[in-house]
């Protein structure tokens, strides 16, 4: 069955730099969820769009922002990058009909130096 | 205090034990909720989900959801070492937009 497609897998930056991560959601889901989680860390939620409208936020800070285009993808724009923006960075998604069913990508691990 | 609360362990076990994992939360309005298991640097994995109380089985997992006591437990009959992960679990009110609040995480270890 597809699954969550992210990418990068892995990004190294250095800080102030810019950086941005893609997300393409199970096919026929609808809402896409991004999650930041730091090591020894559980998932926190960032932000989630539903039919390309952001539906909710999170602990998102201001430097970053996203959006969800018509072929429902996701992008997570990360600016000013810092040490503490090292992390894996999940997206989900799931049916709007079924909002308990969320499934996590592989996730992309940013570095930042 | 957080919202969602989890002892993160470790919970050590022999193969084949029955393992109970439980959460506790604070807001009444959490309707859904789920249980994942994360292997170390992968994604979560949805093993259950709940809508509202009541209980649900899959398999060698059952959920259980206690909104009175807020309270909701994941159960694995005849634990095997590669159930060996972190279980965490999450919930979310019912709301247009789904923020969702996940638990610490429990490190199960299943010894053979």
């Amino acid at each position: 069955a597809a699954g969550v497609i992210q990418s990068p897998r892995h990004l190294i930056k250095e800080k102030r730099e810019t950086a941005t991560l893609k997300c393409y959601p199970i096919p026929r889901h609808d809402t896409v969820y991004w999650y930041q989680q730091g090591p020894g860390q559980d998932p926190q939620f960032l932000i989630s769009f539903y039919e390309k409208m952001q539906s909710d936020k999170g602990s998102i800070p201001d430097r970053f922002s996203a959006q969800q285009f018509s072929d429902y993808h996701s992008e997570l724009n990360m600016s000013s990058l810092e040490l503490g923006d090292s992390a894996l960075y999940f997206c989900a998604s799931s049916p709007s009909d079924s909002l308990g069913e969320q499934f996590f990508g592989p996730g992309t691990r940013l570095t930042v130096l | 205090q957080k919202e969602v609360e989890q002892d993160p362990g470790p919970l050590s076990v022999p193969e084949g034990a029955i393992v109970s994992l439980n959460c506790t939360y604070s807001n009444s309005a959490f309707q859904y909720f789920m249980w994942y298991r994360q292997y170390s640097r992968k994604g979560p994995e949805l093993l259950m989900y709940t809508y509202s109380s009541g209980n649900k089985e899959d398999g060698r997992f059952t959920a259980q959801v206690d909104k009175s006591s807020k309270y909701i437990s994941l159960f694995i009959r005849d634990s095997q070492p590669s159930d060996s992960a972190t279980y965490l679990c999450a919930m979310s009110p019912y709301t247009g937009g789904f923020k969702t609040i996940f638990g610490a995480g429990t490190r199960l270890f299943v010894k053979a």
